[in-house]
């Protein structure tokens, strides 16, 4: 079936380092790609979004990688803080006819922890 | 602008039982779709409620049920509560007809509801 996994569960970074988050899909028929950040006892947050007709996108102290030749896509953030410290999921979707968003197909997570 | 809310936040129930749970989209979305995250794991779509009908639904057995009112808030029901069952039920709305560009948030979830089964 469809799956969105990653390569690491966890990382640890310190202060002002860069931190990149690995994840590899399968469905090649996705075109829509997102970078959720979850922190404890909360929803997922929408961080960066990227479709398939691109290969990279840049947000604030964030970039998005989508590689489709081997179906991996990256979260880069710049300058990492503490407050950065969360779980990081990455997921997949169809947009079905341009106006609506379907299923969303969510990785196992990423553990980003950040040290002062 | 008030986002997605969920009611409760927190629940605890025995086997056998059933569960509501509630969810108000974000104002000015249509669509909500529900998720089930058990621990340590990514969000698992059990289905998606559009103009008071299920347009799209998750591997989730039929003990899994839901709602949409014509406000556009949405109900999950689950009938004979499974150990299982444990985890917190993600709610996520979105609007649909919405051209989409760069930049559209596709979704924006609740805190979600804390679902306990003892």
């Amino acid at each position: 079936g469809e799956s969105v996994g990653l390569h690491l569960p966890t990382l640890s970074v310190q202060e002002g380092d860069n931190s990149i988050i690995n994840c590899a899909y399968s469905n090649s028929a996705s075109d829509y790609f997102i970078w959720y950040k979850q922190e404890s006892g909360k929803g997922p947050q929408f961080i960066i979004d990227i479709r398939s007709n691109m290969d990279k996108r840049q947000g604030q102290r964030v970039t998005v990688l989508l590689n489709k030749t081997v179906k991996h896509l990256s979260l880069q953030i710049a300058a990492t803080q503490p407050g950065d410290s969360a779980v990081y999921f990455c997921a997949e979707t169809l947009v079905a006819g341009g106006t609506s968003y379907g299923k969303l197909t969510f990785g196992q997570g990423t553990i980003l922890t950040v040290h002062p | 602008d008030a986002g997605v809310t969920q009611s409760p936040t927190h629940l605890i129930k025995t086997r056998g039982q059933q569960v509501t749970l509630r969810c108000s989209p974000k104002s000015g979305h249509d669509t909500v779709s529900w998720y089930q995250q058990a621990l340590g794991q990514g969000p698992q779509f059990i289905f998606q409620y559009y103009e008071e009908e299920e347009r799209q639904r998750g591997n989730f057995p039929d003990r899994f049920s839901g709602h949409q009112f014509p406000n556009y808030s949405s109900e999950l029901n689950v009938n004979a509560l499974l150990l299982g069952d444990s985890a917190l039920y993600l709610c996520a709305s979105s609007r649909t007809g919405t051209a989409l560009v760069n930049s559209n948030q596709p979704q924006h979830f609740g805190d979600g509801t804390r679902l306990s089964i003892l």
